[in-house]
């Protein structure tokens, strides 16, 4: 049984470029969950999916923020004009609609962004 | 929306003793608390919850308790070993009645460092 993955688990950018992160959840969650976390604090709940379909976004992604789960499997997360302010940890979780509330994590991808 | 305070935010304890971490959360629609282990360059791990018809739960070393009245829930780590060493984030999770998404909210997390 293999864990959410992430990729790629660092990324440094200049301020102004777009990037992509991508998630894979655990075989047959069906809720896919996207966090962000600065040091030193918890993780922030950006935006999450069951299957497909995107069902709640947070105030903190802006319009610059997007994500796609196009097949109800992988997710990806894009960043357009980095700002420095973006530099953190992005966490994705998945967890199976049976399941409830169980979150299970990914290593996250750590974003920098120059 | 709901706020979760974490105390402490720094643990010092010796190898063998107990560790308590505390964590009060806002919002009593809340049901489900979790409890998340993060270790330097990793993503959280879960290492154990509590839902909200519970009092108190607990796995070998690790319990934890809730107090629903007071909206309080604490984790409880005995004869604590090196490997504990981590930082740990407490949740509470608040169901959207539209969407029924379970996002959750996390405490800013407390470093615990046990020493040998």
């Amino acid at each position: 049984d293999t864990g959410v993955s992430q990729d790629p688990r660092h990324k440094i950018t200049k301020r102004g470029q777009n990037v992509t992160f991508r998630c894979d959840p655990i075989s047959e969650h069906n809720r896919l969950y996207w966090y962000r976390q600065t040091l030193g604090q918890g993780p922030e709940f950006l935006t999450y999916f069951q299957n497909e379909a995107q069902l709640e976004k947070s105030r903190l992604l802006s319009d610059r923020f997007s994500a796609e789960r196009p097949k109800g499997s992988f997710s990806t997360l894009e960043i357009q004009r980095t700002e420095q302010g973006d530099s953190a940890m992005y966490l994705c979780a998945s967890s199976h609609i049976q399941g409830v509330d169980e979150q299970y994590f990914g290593p996250g991808t750590r974003l920098t962004v120059t | 929306g709901e706020n979760v305070e974490q105390h402490p935010s720094t643990l010092s304890v010796q190898e063998g003793d107990s560790a308590v971490i505390k964590c009060t959360y806002s919002d009593s629609a809340s049901n489900y608390f979790p409890w998340y282990k993060q270790e330097l360059g990793k993503g959280p791990q879960l290492i154990i919850d509590i839902r909200s018809n519970v009092g108190e739960k607990k796995d070998q070393r690790i319990a934890v308790t809730l107090n629903k009245t007071a909206k309080h829930f604490s984790l409880h780590i005995t004869e604590t070993q090196p490997e504990d060493s981590a930082v740990y984030f407490c949740a509470a999770s608040i169901r959207n009645s539209g969407a029924g998404s379970y996002q959750l909210t996390f405490g800013k997390g407390t470093k615990l460092s046990v020493i040998p």
